[in-house]
């Protein structure tokens, strides 16, 4: 399977504190995306990540990849209430067609 | 610019009935998705579309699902006859580069 796995599962922090969550995949890759996906509600595009480019940056939100290792990680900074989410790595290998992991769920405690 | 609209957003069955979902991608793109998306899992992606032809429908259960898009622009899913493992959300999404756009989803109960 080319699924990526994001861990951890669950996280819980506080509000203002930073949260880090990582996934890792299992083949060659275009480009590497995460999406948010609030209780009842679709998904949303965050960031993508080409397989040429090791940091990228928008807003509260840092995405680093290591293609040798096969793993990337999303670091949300000063989290907020609304933050509260299940976050999902999305692997592109080509044509455009995404692979999704399990998903982080984060919970935002105020 | 609308968003993906899906319709019904929920629905509820009973095994060995049919169903259907619609979706009206963001205009102007070409590729469409059917992803169905299990509780607690992320979401698995069914059929892709490039236009009105198929790009992608290794992971269609075809003895039951069936999809389509007409003149390239809004799509179908259907499932028939419904089994108690289909009950999932059913995501459309559209994409014209690498990022996709994704609807709110069709919550499906089979009962």
């Amino acid at each position: 399977s080319q699924q990526g796995e994001e861990d951890p599962q669950a996280l819980s922090i506080q509000e203002g504190e930073n949260a880090t969550m990582n996934c890792s995949y299992k083949t060659s890759i275009n480009n590497l995306q995460w999406y948010r996906q609030n209780s009842g509600r679709g998904l949303v595009h965050l960031i993508l990540i080409r397989s040429n480019e090791r940091e990228k940056h928008s807003g509260r939100l840092r995405v680093t990849l290591d293609t040798s290792k096969k793993s990337s990680s999303l670091l949300i900074t000063a989290s907020r209430a609304a933050d509260t989410a299940s976050y999902f790595c999305a692997t592109d290998w080509g044509a455009q067609k995404l692979v999704f992991g399990q998903g982080t769920r984060l919970t935002i405690n105020p | 610019e609308a968003g993906v609209a899906q319709s019904p957003r929920y629905k509820i069955i009973e095994k060995r009935q049919s169903v259907a979902f619609w979706c009206n991608p963001i205009s102007g793109h070409a590729t469409l998705y059917w992803y169905q998306q299990i509780l607690g899992q992320g979401p698995k992606l069914l059929i892709q579309f490039q236009n009105n032809g198929v790009v992608d429908d290794s992971q269609l259960p075809k003895d039951r699902f069936s999809a389509e898009r007409l003149k390239g622009v809004d799509s179908t899913l259907k499932i028939q006859p419904a089994k108690l493992e289909d009950s999932a959300v059913y995501l459309c999404a559209s994409s014209q580069g690498p990022s996709s756009f994704f609807g709110p989803g069709t919550r499906l109960t089979v009962l």
